[in-house]
């Protein structure tokens, strides 16, 4: 089955610490990782991909993520948190199976990262 | 700004109202999609549109309809709707939706639906 899971409801983190959101996936084939970032009422945003190549992937607004094929994750990460990064995280792949699911992408249910002060 | 517009932005209907919810992207993309963003859920794919031809239709109610005029426009009009369709109805549109397509989805920000 092809799915994403994201473990963590929630992530806390004080401002200018590391922060990890995690992922992790399940699909047969290649996968190709999605990150997007809701801010309240507001749609998804585009983050980062990784679709082949390095490991380590750089997004937006400082953010990168790190495709680790032998335990299927694919964590988000950030050197310094901001209170602005305060968001709803989502984790994607690509559906790769045959039939009309084709390409369409598959959503984790989303962590909601809070940075203090 | 992310070139995709949804109207209205928020809407309260009651559950014999009909009413709709448009998107307009302006990327020059030919897919489109509607999600349904429910609290405490995972985001559920209702509809895909690949070149104005529905392909996808992830066994939602026949309350909902879709429509695309075109690859710019897409509706979703709906009509006697129940109190758990309320929720954020979320569209997105990309380049393409073939597998090897590598291109992400780009969403509006939402038409947050209320029925009462």
């Amino acid at each position: 089955a092809q799915s994403v899971a994201q473990p963590e409801d929630q992530v806390n983190v004080a401002e200018g610490n590391p922060l990890t959101v995690k992922c992790t996936y399940s699909v047969s084939g290649n996968p190709y990782l999605f990150w997007y970032v809701q801010y309240p009422n507001r749609g998804l945003q585009f983050l980062l991909k990784y679709i082949t190549g390095d490991n380590l992937v750089k997004g937006s607004y400082g953010f990168e993520a790190e495709f680790n094929k032998s335990q299927t994750s694919f964590h988000l990460k950030k050197p310094s948190a901001l209170v602005s990064d305060s968001a709803l995280y989502f984790c994607a792949v690509r559906d790769l199976r045959g039939g009309g699911s084709q390409g369409n992408l598959i959503f984790g249910k989303g962590t909601k990262l809070s940075v203090k002060p | 700004e992310t070139g995709v517009t949804q109207t209205p932005r928020h809407l309260v209907m009651g559950m014999t109202n009909k009413k709709s919810l448009k998107c307009e992207q302006h990327l020059g993309h030919n897919a489109m999609y509607w999600y349904k963003q429910s609290a405490k859920k995972p985001l559920e794919l209702m509809f895909v549109y690949s070149l104005e031809e529905r392909v996808e239709n992830n066994s939602v109610p026949s309350r909902f309809s879709p429509e695309c005029p075109n690859s710019s426009h897409l509706f979703l009009h709906l009509h006697t709707l129940q109190p758990e369709d309320s929720a954020l109805y979320l569209c997105a549109s990309s380049q393409d939706r073939q597998p090897w397509n590598t291109g992400e989805l780009f969403f509006g920000e939402g038409s947050r639906l209320t029925v009462l």
